[in-house]
């Protein structure tokens, strides 16, 4: 593809509710990233898969996230019984291989939680 | 733990010069520099790897003293375009091998006609 992109662009969502942000990276790109990014603030890692697996998830805030990439290319983020203080810009990055690349960005998805 | 960023932030005059600041307590194996404008995603600007090399392109260049752990953007006769947040992204091995990832504070950046 063209560039990373992610689904939905924005999304609002009622405390309690449970979430699902989608992410296709470029093409080829082994290493996928997810971050958090909070208004003023810079990307805080999430978490980190190379193909399917999951070999860091360091930066989940908590069990209620949750992420998967079960083919190597499309990734998931779930995040469950969403809070207030998961409002925030999920943003994805692709990168082939990982080790001093590029991370190529997707849009990111903007979610509110009411 | 999160790299340092000076100035926090900086106003210019088209065509002045900036340098922006990266510091890390960390050994870098890496470090990337991004350019992120409003409600936008950041874009990739540069990569520099530990040997203490430097980059450039166009009027941007970069600079990485591996003895410091430090990095530092330049930015020659600025630009409107220019305008944004950079954020310093590094890249460090931990104790089980493997590397991690972390983005520094971040610095506004201002370009005015």
């Amino acid at each position: 593809g063209a560039g990373v992109s992610q689904s939905p662009r924005y999304k609002v969502a009622k405390r309690g509710q449970d979430v699902a942000l989608r992410c296709d990276p470029i093409s080829g790109h082994v290493s996928l990233f997810w971050y958090q990014q909070a208004l003023g603030q810079g990307p805080e890692f999430l978490t980190y898969f190379q193909n399917e697996a999951q070999l860091d998830k360091s930066g989940l805030p908590s069990d209620r996230f949750f992420a998967e990439r079960p083919e190597g290319s499309v990734s998931t983020l779930k995040i469950q019984r969403t809070q207030q203080e998961d409002s925030a810009v999920y943003l994805c990055a692709s990168s082939y291989p990982r080790l001093a690349n590029t991370q190529y960005f997707g849009p990111g998805t903007r979610l509110t939680v009411l | 733990q999160q790299p340092v960023q000076s100035p926090q932030a900086v106003i210019l005059r088209e065509g002045e010069d900036a340098v922006i600041n990266c510091s890390s307590s960390k050994a870098l194996y890496s470090v990337h520099w991004y350019r992120q404008k409003h409600g936008e995603a950041p874009v990739f600007l540069m990569i520099l790897l530990k040997g203490g090399e430097q980059k450039g392109h166009d009027k941007i260049s970069a600079s990485f003293n591996e003895k410091k752990q430090q990095s530092s953007l330049y930015l020659t006769a600025s630009q409107l375009s220019y305008s944004g947040t950079y954020f310093c992204g590094t890249e460090y091995l931990v104790a089980s091998g493997t590397y991690k990832y972390i983005f520094g504070t971040g610095t506004r950046l201002k370009v005015l006609a």
